[in-house]
């Protein structure tokens, strides 16, 4: 059974950089045959996805517009977990934060639990 | 504002059934035959309900259905059952790097 747990701050200053962990089990985050997402949802702003990362023989990583000068999606082979970091944050990046399994196509079949991310000074 | 529209509500009482409409474009929706459907009860995590605009992962039950014609989507309900009150987003593959979702279905079963 594939497993998701997210880690991470839930309290993050204006222009600081927000970081969130995604630790994964029952599946390998260098697998060539999945791909993993950051995923949010605020009030104001919907589910938004942020970012992916997969491996196909290289790592690849894609980003939504929106957050594309700020997002970075890493994996971590050593520790089978994936993270995202958003730079130069301001309130309105307050939202909950999701990490799921999937692709944009076929959808999302596992997510992690969340995380509240609030930006307040 | 959503990229794909969806009621803000909808109801039904137990064991009638409920269809929920997600209306995008020719660019999400209709170019594609990749439409999503997710439920999520309050302080969870979004669970992946119809993928592909029709097909019921494992576990799902047989009794939620989608179906597409044109730039609409439509998930369906069938034999409503308490558990089934939640919040039901679509989502639909928008070509490269883009995922659109809609602004989410309040289902209330009555």
């Amino acid at each position: 059974q594939v497993q998701l747990k997210q880690s991470g701050p839930g309290l993050v200053k204006p222009s600081q950089t927000l970081s969130l962990t995604c630790a994964i089990s029952g599946d390998s985050v260098s697998s060539d045959s999945t791909i993993w997402n950051w995923v949010r949802q605020s009030p104001s702003r919907g589910l938004e996805w942020l970012g992916r990362t997969y491996y196909r023989s290289k790592w690849f990583y894609d980003y939504a517009p929106s957050v594309r000068s700020r997002i970075t999606v890493n994996p971590d082979t050593s520790r089978n977990q994936f993270s995202l970091q958003l730079n130069s944050v301001t309130p309105e990046d307050t939202a909950i934060y999701y990490c799921a399994r999937g692709k944009m196509a076929t959808g999302f079949d596992y997510w992690g639990q969340g995380s509240l991310v609030t930006v307040s000074s | 504002q959503s990229a794909l529209t969806q009621p803000p509500s909808a109801s039904g009482s137990p064991g009638q059934s409920v269809t929920i409409s997600c209306t995008g474009t020719s660019s999400d929706v209709g170019g594609y035959n990749y439409v999503s459907w997710y439920q999520q009860h309050p302080g969870k995590a979004p669970k992946l309900m119809i993928s592909e605009v029709n097909k019921r992962p494992s576990g799902v039950p047989d009794r939620f259905s989608g179906s597409k014609s044109g730039n609409a989507a439509s998930l369906t309900v069938s034999g409503l059952q308490a558990e089934d009150e939640a919040d039901y987003y679509c989502s639909s593959y928008a070509g490269g790097n883009n995922l659109v979702f809609g602004g989410g279905t309040k289902l209330t079963v009555l």
